[in-house]
């Protein structure tokens, strides 16, 4: 079992509309989640941060944690197609001084 | 402005010919890393630093040699290229240690092609 895991996508969305992306992780002492949104042949940004069990929001993006399923998710509201990219899950797993990224998921959001 | 640079951004090189990328940050962060991304595999982490003379290996090594003799530089060596090497390299630094401040940060890539 991979331990962090995303659909590799790719996620189709109109532009508008509401982007979902999803992350599982296996460790359940994972303390920190991230998520980097990445365009083709350019470096990971990162983009949210979350600790705690809830939503966090800034600005367009909300990321949503919850530590019993062991699930992470990002939605992008009012999508638009400069958010067209992969996005990257990653955890700090617990006890671990180290980030593990998930493989990515691509999203196109189209005009 | 806070940054993590790398060099060379793009570099086609031929086997066995030794080079060295750099990687340095300005945001005195204590823990560095380097990280390889090939399609379908996503990041995966090659060496890391923990602080000044202070290394270990990563997920995937074999091949590569680091070191730490400054904060803010950690190059990445490859003594002997080979053609599986050719990939997209990343580089990362963060803070070290407690709380949840993992906030890591990238370089902008260096593309490498062995032939």
């Amino acid at each position: 079992q991979k331990e962090v895991e995303q659909n590799s996508g790719p996620l189709s969305v109109p532009e508008g509309a509401i982007a979902s992306l999803n992350c599982t992780y296996s460790d359940r002492g994972s303390q920190s989640f991230f998520w980097y949104r990445q365009y083709s042949g350019k470096s990971p940004e990162l983009i949210m941060s979350i600790y705690s069990n809830g939503d966090k929001e800034d600005g367009r993006f909300t990321a949503q944690l919850n530590k019993a399923s062991q699930y992470v998710s990002l939605l992008i509201r009012d999508s638009q197609p400069s958010d067209s990219a992969t996005y990257l899950c990653a955890v700090r797993a617990g006890g671990y001084n180290k980030l593990i990224f998930g493989a990515g998921t691509r999203l196109a959001v189209h005009p | 402005e806070a940054q993590v640079t790398q060099n060379p951004r793009y570099l086609i090189t031929v086997t066995g010919k030794k080079l060295t990328v750099t990687c340095s940050q300005n945001m005195n962060h204590e823990y560095m890393s380097w990280y390889r991304q090939d399609p379908g595999l996503g990041l995966r982490q090659i060496y890391y630093s923990m602080n000044v003379e202070v290394t270990d290996k990563g997920d995937v090594p074999e091949g590569y040699k680091v070191s730490r003799k400054e904060k803010r530089n950690f190059p990445l060596i490859l003594e002997s290229p080979s053609p599986n090497q050719t990939s997209l390299y990343f580089c990362a630094s963060r803070p070290w240690g407690t709380g949840n401040n993992y906030e890591q940060y990238f370089g902008p890539g260096t593309r490498l092609t062995v032939t």
